[in-house]
């Protein structure tokens, strides 16, 4: 499976745009990205997922690099309730979701 | 709609016993698959079952094993319980099995093996 690299952590403060980054150099032609967050004691949450063009949802933005081998997720304007461990995963075709340890996100009031 | 529901929350078990955990996938989702999530680590993946048949599997011994209902819904089965196997494990339903399709996710059922 395709591998993807994160920041362990990263900080923000409160009602400011974060952007965070993923690498994933070895991405295939049809592996699609995604990204998943995990909220203290829950279950992951589905983010946003994309291809090769930026996608926007009304949780965040998903910028993609030219060659595809990094992208960015991006939350416009971080709140407490984003606090969370951010997933960026590699999906191929039926495979699943293969999650690696992610980026821890603090947002500081 | 629904989301993904899991039962039971929690569950304490002794070693060596057997453990069922059921899931009842969002409505319109024909594919399942279980994690299991030990403390500070991601999810690890299980298996995942497409329209009643298991669709591929992690690295996991056969004594975890499951099943698809009609409806969709599903169950995983650990036999010959390990203290190891202590975690928290969540099950994920999706529309269909292509990677253009997000899971969604249920908050879990926390095992605890003593």
């Amino acid at each position: 499976d395709a591998k993807t690299t994160q920041p362990n952590s990263m900080e923000s403060n409160e009602e400011e745009p974060v952007h965070l980054p993923c690498n994933h150099s070895t991405i295939s032609g049809t592996d699609y990205i995604h990204w998943y967050r995990q909220l203290p004691s829950q279950g992951p949450e589905y983010v946003i997922h994309g291809l090769t063009s930026n996608v926007n949802n009304r949780m965040a933005s998903l910028a993609i690099a030219e060659d595809r081998k990094s992208s960015t997720l991006i939350l416009h304007r971080a709140t407490l309730r984003d606090a969370a461990v951010y997933y960026c995963i590699l999906k191929t075709g039926a495979n699943n979701l293969f999650f690696g340890t992610g980026t821890r996100l603090t947002v500081i009031p | 709609e629904t989301g993904v529901t899991q039962s039971p929350t929690h569950l304490i078990k002794t070693r060596g016993q057997q453990v069922t955990l059921r899931c009842s996938s969002q409505s319109g989702h024909n594919t399942v698959s279980w994690y299991q999530q030990a403390l500070g680590q991601g999810p690890q993946f299980i298996f995942q079952y497409y329209r009643e048949e298991e669709n591929g599997r992690g690295n996991f011994p056969p004594r975890f094993s499951g099943l698809q209902f009609p409806n969709y819904s599903s169950e995983l089965n650990v036999n010959a319980l390990e203290l190891d196997d202590s975690a928290l494990y969540l099950c994920a339903s999706s529309f269909e099995t292509g990677s253009n399709y997000g899971y969604t996710f249920g908050s879990g059922t926390r095992l605890t093996v003593v």
